[in-house]
């Protein structure tokens, strides 16, 4: 798993699995979460947020869960495919001087096998 | 189609040169965003802009210059100040202020010969 400010960790899957991308964040007045997919040489897509009166959502493929109690977000994408390979960032928007300034962790590599 | 298109893909700049990264959507977004990032790391804030004809400091603002004379254009001038530019910079807006959700554009790399 990750945390904002540490290094990029790499997490391996076989194409199939399920694969469950983590990070902690700092701010306990951190109320909207959002992850993001970055491939190789283009630009962040968003993926799937969150706010914080929720504990879990989901999407296509892919659920977001939250645990304020730890700070702790997830990502996870079932039945992986080698197109979900990419590096992973979640993202943290806290107030600051009355405005929501995102705060992105260093990110997760995906590297999914066929 | 809407979005956010960044311009050029590739840049190379000389030593002591100024050099613009170009940066325009069309999804009506009040909000804009530039980002640095370097090799495994992170996005670190250069400059955001909530408005037109205003626009605040991130992190890392020295060494850059942005301005915001229309909505959709946030365009990022990289000074000889930044002794250390060689990076992939992202551009990134967002509606109804800064609490929504950011679309970036496809990145500019900078490159310095």
């Amino acid at each position: 798993g990750e945390s904002v400010g540490l290094h990029l960790p790499t997490l391996s899957v076989q194409e199939g699995d399920n694969s469950i991308i983590n990070c902690a964040y700092s701010n306990s007045a951190s109320d909207y979460f959002i992850w993001y997919k970055q491939e190789s040489g283009k630009g962040p897509q968003f993926i799937i947020d969150i706010r914080s009166n929720m504990d879990k959502r989901q999407g296509q493929r892919v659920t977001v869960l939250l645990n304020k109690t730890v700070k702790h977000l997830s990502l996870q994408i079932a039945a992986t495919q080698p197109g979900d390979s990419a590096v992973y960032f979640c993202a943290e928007n806290m107030a600051s001087g009355g405005s929501y300034i995102p705060t992105f962790g260093r990110g997760t590599s995906l590297i999914v096998h066929p | 189609d809407g979005g956010i298109t960044q311009s050029p893909k590739y840049l190379f700049r000389k030593e002591g040169q100024n050099v613009t990264l170009s940066c325009e959507q069309n999804l009506n977004h009040d909000a804009m965003y530039w980002y640095r990032q370097d090799p495994g790391q992170g996005l670190r804030l250069i400059y955001y802009s909530q408005i037109v004809n205003d626009f605040q400091k991130g992190d890392i603002a020295e060494g850059y210059s942005v301005s915001r004379e229309k909505k959709e254009s946030f365009p990022l001038t990289v000074t000889s100040a930044q002794k250390n530019p060689t990076a992939f910079y992202l551009c990134a807006s967002s509606d109804r202020g800064l609490r929504e959700t950011q679309y970036f554009g496809p990145g500019t790399r900078l490159l310095v010969l």
